[in-house]
């Protein structure tokens, strides 16, 4: 079973200042990675599909990188709308299994 | 615009099965190439996957729950639902559907199934 591992737990930062959040996987899944925000009482919303593909209507300060075992989120310049908490979600090719990571607060410093 | 709904009931009791459906409005649920999906989240806590149903009828599910979950579709009704047995209080969770092509998108609003006495 893939494990995703998340780091931090907690980002204090403040507005218009970068974020980056890390997720490492326990083996590789390739580009097999997703992105998803959360804010408290919704359902969780797509950011990034396949690593670094930003889903539609996704603004571009959004943005993923890494292959293989480590990925990492970036929001360039945070708003206020973007404090929140983020997931990262492996896709296994076969058999077909998803796990999530658990999943990093971004807080306003 | 796809849109997902879950329904079912709000509270069930320990031991009894929990079933939930998602009906899927704006689309074909016999669309090719999508996985359509059970993801759950307790409390305060993070998202668990539960299980997927390809829309051929293939099912995969989380190995942790796979005893006790089965998921199933019905195209006459563009729906697919979620049943677990030998539900306790951990299984207390806000429970969503989702499609999944490259990522889980979109989703429903999810519902709050307790279990309890």
């Amino acid at each position: 079973e893939i494990v995703m591992t998340q780091s931090p737990a907690t980002l204090s930062v403040s507005p218009g200042e970068r974020a980056t959040l890390s997720c490492r996987a326990s083996q590789s899944v390739s580009s097999n990675l997703a992105w998803y925000q959360q804010k408290p009482g919704q359902a969780p919303r797509l950011l990034i599909y396949g690593a670094s593909t930003r889903a539609t209507g996704i603004p571009a300060r959004f943005s993923g990188s890494g292959s293989g075992t480590e990925f990492t989120l970036t929001i360039s310049s945070l708003q206020s709308e973007d404090f929140a908490v983020y997931y990262c979600q492996q896709y296994n090719n076969w058999p077909p299994t998803w796990t999530f990571g658990q999943g990093t607060k971004v807080e306003i410093k | 615009q796809l849109q997902l709904q879950e329904s079912g009931p709000g509270l069930v009791k320990p031991s009894e099965t929990l079933s939930l459906t998602c009906t899927v409005s704006g689309g074909s649920i016999s669309s090719s190439s999508y996985y359509w999906g059970w993801i759950r989240q307790p409390p305060g806590k993070g998202l668990e996957w539960i299980g997927s149903i390809y829309y051929s009828g293939s099912t995969y599910y989380n190995p942790s729950l796979k005893s006790r979950v089965t998921i199933s579709v019905d195209t006459s009704k563009n729906q697919f639902s979620l049943k677990l047995s030998s539900v306790t209080a951990a299984d207390t969770a806000v429970y969503y559907c989702a499609r999944w092509e490259e990522g889980f998108d979109p989703w429903g609003q999810g519902t709050l199934v307790t279990v309890s006495s």
